[in-house]
Protein backbone atom coordinates (compact mmCIF):
# COMPACT_ATOMS: atom_id res chain seq x y z
CA UNK A 1 0.00 0.00 0.00
CA UNK A 2 1.21 3.18 -1.30
CA UNK A 3 2.11 6.23 1.46
CA UNK A 4 0.17 8.19 -1.67
CA UNK A 5 -3.32 6.99 -1.82
CA UNK A 6 -5.18 7.35 -4.90
CA UNK A 7 -8.26 5.48 -6.08
CA UNK A 8 -8.06 2.38 -8.25
CA UNK A 9 -9.85 3.72 -10.83
CA UNK A 10 -12.38 6.01 -12.24
CA UNK A 11 -14.42 6.56 -15.22
CA UNK A 12 -16.63 8.89 -16.93
CA UNK A 13 -18.37 9.59 -20.27
CA UNK A 14 -16.44 12.06 -23.16
CA UNK A 15 -17.38 15.30 -22.26
CA UNK A 16 -17.33 14.88 -18.85
CA UNK A 17 -15.32 16.43 -15.97
CA UNK A 18 -13.29 13.35 -13.62
CA UNK A 19 -11.21 14.18 -10.50
CA UNK A 20 -8.62 11.67 -9.13
CA UNK A 21 -7.48 12.55 -5.42
CA UNK A 22 -4.11 11.99 -3.76
CA UNK A 23 -4.64 11.13 -0.07
CA UNK A 24 -1.15 11.76 1.58
CA UNK A 25 -0.04 12.59 5.16
CA UNK A 26 2.42 15.33 7.26
CA UNK A 27 5.60 13.79 6.36
CA UNK A 28 4.78 14.50 2.44
CA UNK A 29 1.68 16.74 1.09
CA UNK A 30 1.05 18.01 4.54
CA UNK A 31 4.42 19.22 5.10
CA UNK A 32 4.80 21.53 2.60
CA UNK A 33 6.13 19.09 -0.95
CA UNK A 34 4.95 19.79 -4.25
CA UNK A 35 2.86 17.74 -6.06
CA UNK A 36 3.17 16.50 -9.29
CA UNK A 37 1.15 14.50 -11.71
CA UNK A 38 1.74 11.96 -14.58
CA UNK A 39 -0.08 10.27 -17.20
CA UNK A 40 1.01 6.83 -18.58
CA UNK A 41 -1.07 5.62 -21.78
CA UNK A 42 -1.53 1.94 -22.14
CA UNK A 43 2.09 0.69 -23.18
CA UNK A 44 3.84 3.80 -22.99
CA UNK A 45 6.14 6.11 -20.11
CA UNK A 46 4.25 8.66 -18.03
CA UNK A 47 4.53 12.19 -19.11
CA UNK A 48 4.43 15.15 -16.89
CA UNK A 49 1.19 16.38 -16.40
CA UNK A 50 1.12 18.79 -13.70
CA UNK A 51 4.02 19.94 -11.62
CA UNK A 52 4.61 21.98 -8.26
CA UNK A 53 1.09 21.35 -7.20
CA UNK A 54 -0.31 23.61 -10.25
CA UNK A 55 1.74 23.97 -13.61
CA UNK A 56 0.83 22.71 -16.63
CA UNK A 57 4.17 22.18 -18.74
CA UNK A 58 3.87 23.55 -22.30
CA UNK A 59 2.16 20.89 -24.69
CA UNK A 60 -0.60 19.93 -21.99
CA UNK A 61 -3.96 20.89 -22.39
CA UNK A 62 -5.78 23.43 -20.15
CA UNK A 63 -8.72 20.48 -19.83
CA UNK A 64 -5.92 19.37 -17.20
CA UNK A 65 -5.58 20.95 -13.43
CA UNK A 66 -4.72 20.15 -10.02
CA UNK A 67 -4.94 21.91 -6.57
CA UNK A 68 -3.45 20.80 -3.16
CA UNK A 69 -5.09 21.77 -0.17
CA UNK A 70 -3.69 19.79 3.77
CA UNK A 71 -2.51 16.71 3.36
CA UNK A 72 -4.29 15.82 -0.11
CA UNK A 73 -4.18 17.09 -3.44
CA UNK A 74 -5.97 16.60 -6.82
CA UNK A 75 -6.32 16.15 -10.96
CA UNK A 76 -8.91 17.10 -12.94
CA UNK A 77 -9.92 16.74 -16.27
CA UNK A 78 -12.61 18.76 -18.00
CA UNK A 79 -14.19 17.67 -21.11
CA UNK A 80 -13.32 14.10 -21.20
CA UNK A 81 -11.80 12.74 -24.34
CA UNK A 82 -11.06 8.75 -25.37
CA UNK A 83 -7.37 9.31 -25.66
CA UNK A 84 -7.48 10.60 -21.95
CA UNK A 85 -8.17 6.65 -20.97
CA UNK A 86 -4.65 6.07 -19.12
CA UNK A 87 -3.44 5.71 -15.35
CA UNK A 88 -2.60 8.80 -13.31
CA UNK A 89 0.08 8.73 -10.89
CA UNK A 90 0.63 11.18 -8.20
CA UNK A 91 4.23 12.01 -7.13
CA UNK A 92 5.77 14.07 -3.20
CA UNK A 93 8.31 13.96 -1.07
CA UNK A 94 8.15 12.09 1.92
CA UNK A 95 10.61 13.40 4.61
CA UNK A 96 9.93 10.34 6.82
CA UNK A 97 11.13 7.85 3.97
CA UNK A 98 13.42 10.47 2.46
CA UNK A 99 12.12 9.37 -0.78
CA UNK A 100 10.22 10.54 -3.38
CA UNK A 101 7.20 8.32 -3.35
CA UNK A 102 4.67 7.98 -6.19
CA UNK A 103 0.40 7.17 -5.62
CA UNK A 104 -0.51 4.03 -6.37
CA UNK A 105 -1.86 5.27 -9.62
CA UNK A 106 -5.32 5.83 -10.86
CA UNK A 107 -6.94 4.36 -14.08
CA UNK A 108 -9.43 6.47 -15.81
CA UNK A 109 -11.58 4.57 -18.01
CA UNK A 110 -13.49 6.79 -20.87
CA UNK A 111 -17.26 4.93 -21.08
CA UNK B 1 14.67 19.08 -27.36
CA UNK B 2 15.05 16.84 -24.36
CA UNK B 3 15.52 13.25 -25.57
CA UNK B 4 16.55 10.31 -23.00
CA UNK B 5 17.36 7.08 -24.87
CA UNK B 6 17.31 4.09 -23.28
CA UNK B 7 19.51 0.57 -24.16
CA UNK B 8 17.57 -1.88 -25.05
CA UNK B 9 15.39 -5.08 -24.11
CA UNK B 10 17.55 -7.89 -22.19
CA UNK B 11 16.74 -11.40 -21.14
CA UNK B 12 18.56 -12.61 -18.60
CA UNK B 13 19.48 -15.89 -16.31
CA UNK B 14 18.74 -15.39 -12.27
CA UNK B 15 22.44 -14.50 -11.04
CA UNK B 16 23.87 -13.14 -13.66
CA UNK B 17 24.85 -9.21 -13.76
CA UNK B 18 23.43 -6.22 -15.78
CA UNK B 19 24.09 -2.85 -17.06
CA UNK B 20 21.31 -0.73 -19.00
CA UNK B 21 21.83 2.84 -20.16
CA UNK B 22 19.91 6.23 -20.96
CA UNK B 23 21.57 8.15 -22.98
CA UNK B 24 20.64 12.16 -22.53
CA UNK B 25 20.86 15.04 -25.39
CA UNK B 26 19.33 18.26 -26.24
CA UNK B 27 20.57 19.89 -22.46
CA UNK B 28 23.23 20.15 -20.71
CA UNK B 29 23.53 16.61 -18.71
CA UNK B 30 25.18 17.92 -15.91
CA UNK B 31 22.57 20.42 -14.44
CA UNK B 32 20.10 17.89 -13.82
CA UNK B 33 19.60 15.28 -11.69
CA UNK B 34 18.70 11.80 -13.52
CA UNK B 35 16.08 9.23 -11.86
CA UNK B 36 15.09 6.08 -12.67
CA UNK B 37 11.95 4.42 -11.93
CA UNK B 38 11.35 1.12 -11.94
CA UNK B 39 7.71 -0.57 -13.09
CA UNK B 40 6.62 -4.10 -12.17
CA UNK B 41 4.24 -6.01 -14.52
CA UNK B 42 1.21 -4.92 -14.15
CA UNK B 43 1.84 -2.50 -11.51
CA UNK B 44 2.86 1.34 -10.38
CA UNK B 45 5.74 3.15 -10.63
CA UNK B 46 8.21 3.24 -7.99
CA UNK B 47 11.11 5.14 -7.48
CA UNK B 48 14.61 3.80 -7.41
CA UNK B 49 16.94 7.19 -6.70
CA UNK B 50 18.48 9.60 -8.46
CA UNK B 51 21.83 10.75 -9.18
CA UNK B 52 23.78 13.97 -9.99
CA UNK B 53 25.88 13.91 -13.36
CA UNK B 54 27.89 16.80 -12.19
CA UNK B 55 29.57 15.32 -9.18
CA UNK B 56 27.60 11.46 -9.06
CA UNK B 57 25.85 12.56 -5.86
CA UNK B 58 23.71 9.47 -5.86
CA UNK B 59 20.47 9.27 -3.73
CA UNK B 60 18.97 5.92 -3.46
CA UNK B 61 15.50 4.46 -2.45
CA UNK B 62 15.41 2.50 0.73
CA UNK B 63 13.98 -0.24 -0.68
CA UNK B 64 16.83 -0.35 -3.80
CA UNK B 65 19.90 0.63 -1.13
CA UNK B 66 22.33 -2.33 -2.19
CA UNK B 67 20.31 -3.97 -4.99
CA UNK B 68 21.56 -1.94 -7.89
CA UNK B 69 24.33 0.81 -8.32
CA UNK B 70 23.43 4.40 -10.69
CA UNK B 71 26.36 5.40 -12.15
CA UNK B 72 26.90 8.29 -15.37
CA UNK B 73 29.82 9.02 -17.47
CA UNK B 74 29.36 12.38 -18.48
CA UNK B 75 31.77 12.23 -21.58
CA UNK B 76 29.27 9.83 -22.83
CA UNK B 77 26.17 12.18 -21.41
CA UNK B 78 25.20 8.67 -20.27
CA UNK B 79 23.72 7.44 -16.90
CA UNK B 80 23.66 3.92 -15.97
CA UNK B 81 21.63 1.07 -13.70
CA UNK B 82 23.39 -1.99 -12.85
CA UNK B 83 22.75 -4.91 -11.06
CA UNK B 84 25.97 -7.40 -10.13
CA UNK B 85 23.44 -10.12 -9.60
CA UNK B 86 19.82 -10.43 -11.18
CA UNK B 87 16.77 -12.32 -9.56
CA UNK B 88 13.62 -13.42 -11.35
CA UNK B 89 11.28 -10.38 -8.98
CA UNK B 90 13.76 -7.38 -10.73
CA UNK B 91 11.70 -8.50 -14.06
CA UNK B 92 9.82 -5.31 -14.72
CA UNK B 93 10.32 -2.20 -17.42
CA UNK B 94 13.12 0.02 -15.67
CA UNK B 95 12.70 4.59 -16.67
CA UNK B 96 14.97 6.89 -16.17
CA UNK B 97 13.87 10.63 -16.22
CA UNK B 98 15.25 14.08 -16.12
CA UNK B 99 14.36 16.01 -12.97
CA UNK B 100 14.05 19.87 -12.75
CA UNK B 101 13.34 21.99 -9.37
CA UNK B 102 9.96 23.10 -8.32
CA UNK B 103 9.76 25.04 -5.55
CA UNK B 104 9.48 22.02 -2.71
CA UNK B 105 10.30 19.28 -4.53
CA UNK B 106 11.16 17.81 -7.89
CA UNK B 107 9.71 16.36 -10.78
CA UNK B 108 10.57 14.24 -13.76
CA UNK B 109 9.61 16.17 -17.00
CA UNK B 110 11.39 13.91 -19.57
CA UNK B 111 11.27 10.27 -19.94
CA UNK B 112 13.63 7.24 -21.73
CA UNK B 113 11.19 5.00 -23.14
CA UNK B 114 11.93 2.35 -20.71
CA UNK B 115 14.46 -0.90 -20.77
CA UNK B 116 12.37 -4.19 -20.19
CA UNK B 117 14.44 -6.73 -18.58
CA UNK B 118 13.45 -9.98 -18.21
CA UNK B 119 14.94 -12.58 -15.63
CA UNK B 120 13.99 -16.07 -16.41
CA UNK B 121 15.69 -19.59 -15.78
Amino acid sequence: QSVLTQPPSVSGAPGQRVTISCTGSSSNIGAGFDVHWYQQLPGRAPKLLISGNTNRPSGVPDRFSASKSGTSASLAIAGLQTEDEADYYCQAYDNNLSDSIFGGGTQLTVL
Amino acid sequence: EVQLEQSGAEVKKPGQPLKISCKASGYSFTNHWIGWVRQMPGKGLESMGIIYPRDSDTRYSPSFQGQVTMSVDKSLNTAYLQWNTLRASDTAIYYCARGVDTTMGEAFDSWGQGTLVTVSA
